[in-house]
């Protein structure tokens, strides 16, 4: 059964600051992740997304990564902006079992001025 | 470009009640998923319906049902609800064979 954890669960940075957020899946056999941004009491804003084939990629001051083999996933983020504040989610697809897609439980970001 | 739209965005029920909820696909989108989020569970995938037939099926009871109509518009109902069912309920569609998902805003239901 595919698990998947997101470390940290809150993050506290000063404006300018560029971090990392990590995820982690235990099943190896996915078709692709996904990270997500969300807003308090929004849907879901899609960032990225990494076919499983694919080690990463980028978007203006994001980039995510993907190692397949170590279960593991990141979204770095340059020069951060209080804008960045939200809570970031990352899913995975498995490629089997339905196809299924995974959420994490998030990391709250906090950018401050 | 209109994005994915949830109706109603808020929803007030009591136990043993039925809701049902209604999806709005971006145009030319033809997949269809629903998804749950509450704080103590976080976000689980209920199914995903594609050409009017369901596809996938996450770990729900069977009183979470769902259709696809031919427009690809998607409703999910929920029959006796429970105070456990109070929660965001989110939609997202995708233009197959693409993988991205694109979120609405999420219909809101308490359940007194």
């Amino acid at each position: 059964k595919q698990e998947v954890t997101q470390i940290p669960a809150a993050l506290s940075v000063p404006e300018g600051e560029n971090l990392v957020l990590n995820c982690s899946f235990t099943d190896s056999a996915i078709y692709n992740l996904q990270w997500f941004r969300q807003d308090p009491g929004k849907g879901l804003t899609s960032l990225l997304l990494i076919q499983s084939s694919q080690r990463e990629q980028t978007s203006g001051r994001l980039n995510a990564s993907l190692d397949k083999s170590s279960g593991r996933s990141t979204l770095y983020i340059a020069a951060s902006q209080p804008g960045d504040s939200a809570t970031y989610l990352c899913a995975v697809r498995g490629d089997t079992g339905g196809f299924k897609t995974i959420f994490g439980a998030g990391t709250r970001l906090f950018v401050k001025a | 470009k209109a994005g994915v739209t949830q109706t109603p965005r808020y929803l007030i029920k009591t136990r043993g009640q039925q809701v049902t909820l209604s999806c709005s696909p971006i145009s030319g989108h033809r997949s269809v998923s629903w998804y749950q989020q509450t704080p103590g569970q976080g976000l689980q995938f209920l199914f995903e319906y594609f050409s009017e037939t369901q596809r996938n099926k996450g770990n729900f009871p069977g009183r979470f049902s769902g259709r696809q109509f031919s427009n690809s518009r998607s409703e999910m109902n929920v029959s006796t609800l429970e105070l456990g069912d109070s929660a965001l309920y989110l939609c997202a569609s995708r233009r197959v064979p693409q993988e991205t998902q694109y979120f609405g805003p999420g219909t809101r239901l308490l359940v007194l």
